[in-house]
C-alpha cells in the first residue's frame, strides 16, 4: 500500500525565513503526490500536485516542492515564510483505482505539519 | 463553478437523531468523496463513489448512510451516531481524466454528537 511519511509535526519559523516541510512516500510505483493546506476549521487546498512531467513543482502561494526519486521524498518549500502561511500541510499519496468508466483513486494523507510563523 | 459545496456548516445532534450532511459540485466531477477528520488528525477516507455508484466503504459503520442521487449532490445520512463521531466531515469530488487531477474538497460540516 502506498503512504506517505511527514517529518515534523510542528514546524516554527520567523517571517522572512525559508519554509521547509519534509514527505516521504512510500510506493512500489510511481506515486502521484500532493501538498494541501488546511486553516483552522476549513477544508482542504490544493498547494501542489506532482504529475510526473518535471520534478520540481510549482505551486500557489510561492510554494514549490522537489520530487526526488533516490530520497522517495517530496519536500514542500518557501523562500520565505509570510504570516498568512501559518497553518496546517498535508503530503498525501493517491494510488489508481478505476471503475464506472472514470478513475477514482484513494487519497491517503500524512499526519501533518503544523507551521507557526512568528514576527 | 469550482468549488464544492457542504451544508450545514455545524451541526449539533443527539444520539437519537437522524440527520444529513449535503455536498454539491457543479463542476462535472464523476467521483465524489465523504472523509472523516477528527481534531489534530489527517483526513481519512469514508466512502467513494465513482459514477454515482458507491465504490469504495472504508469499513464505515452503518450508523453512517451514504446516498449519490445524481452526478452533483452526494449526502450523508446519520442515525444513532455516538460522541466518538463527533468530527469534521469534508467532502471531496475529482475529474475523471488522470489521478493526477487534485482533489476538491469543500470547507467541511463541523459534527458534534451529544
Amino acid at each position: 500500500a502506498q503512504s506517505v511519511t511527514q517529518l515534523g509535526s510542528h514546524v516554527s519559523v520567523s517571517e522572512g525565513a525559508l519554509v521547509l516541510l519534509r514527505c516521504n512516500y512510500s510506493s512500489s510505483v510511481p506515486p502521484y503526490l500532493f501538498w494541501y493546506v488546511q486553516y483552522p476549521n476549513q477544508g482542504l487546498q490544493l498547494l501542489l500536485k506532482y504529475t510526473s512531467a518535471a520534478t520540481l513543482v510549482k505551486g500557489i502561494n510561492g510554494f514549490e516542492a522537489e520530487f526526488k526519486k533516490s530520497e522517495t521524498s517530496f519536500h514542500l518549500t518557501k523562500p520565505s515564510a509570510h504570516m498568512s502561511d501559518a497553518a496546517e500541510y498535508f503530503c498525501a499519496v493517491s494510488d489508481r483505482k478505476s471503475g464506472g468508466g472514470t478513475s477514482y483513486g484513494k487519497l491517503t494523507f500524512g499526519q501533518g505539519t503544523i507551521l507557526t510563523v512568528h514576527p | 463553478d469550482t468549488e464544492v459545496t457542504q451544508t450545514p456548516k455545524h451541526l449539533v445532534m443527539g444520539m437519537t437523531n437522524k440527520k444529513s450532511l449535503k455536498c454539491e459540485q457543479h463542476m462535472g466531477h464523476r467521483a465524489m468523496y465523504w472523509y472523516k477528520q477528527k481534531a489534530k488528525k489527517p483526513p481519512e477516507l469514508m466512502f467513494v463513489y465513482s459514477y454515482e455508484k458507491l465504490s469504495i466503504n472504508e469499513s464505515v459503520p452503518s450508523r453512517f448512510s451514504p446516498e449519490c442521487p445524481n452526478s452533483s449532490l452526494l449526502n450523508l445520512h446519520l442515525h444513532a451516531l455516538q460522541p466518538e463521531d463527533s468530527a469534521l466531515y469534508l467532502c471531496a469530488s475529482r475529474g475523471k481524466e488522470s489521478p493526477y487531477d487534485g482533489y476538491t474538497f469543500g470547507s467541511g460540516t463541523r459534527l458534534t454528537v451529544v
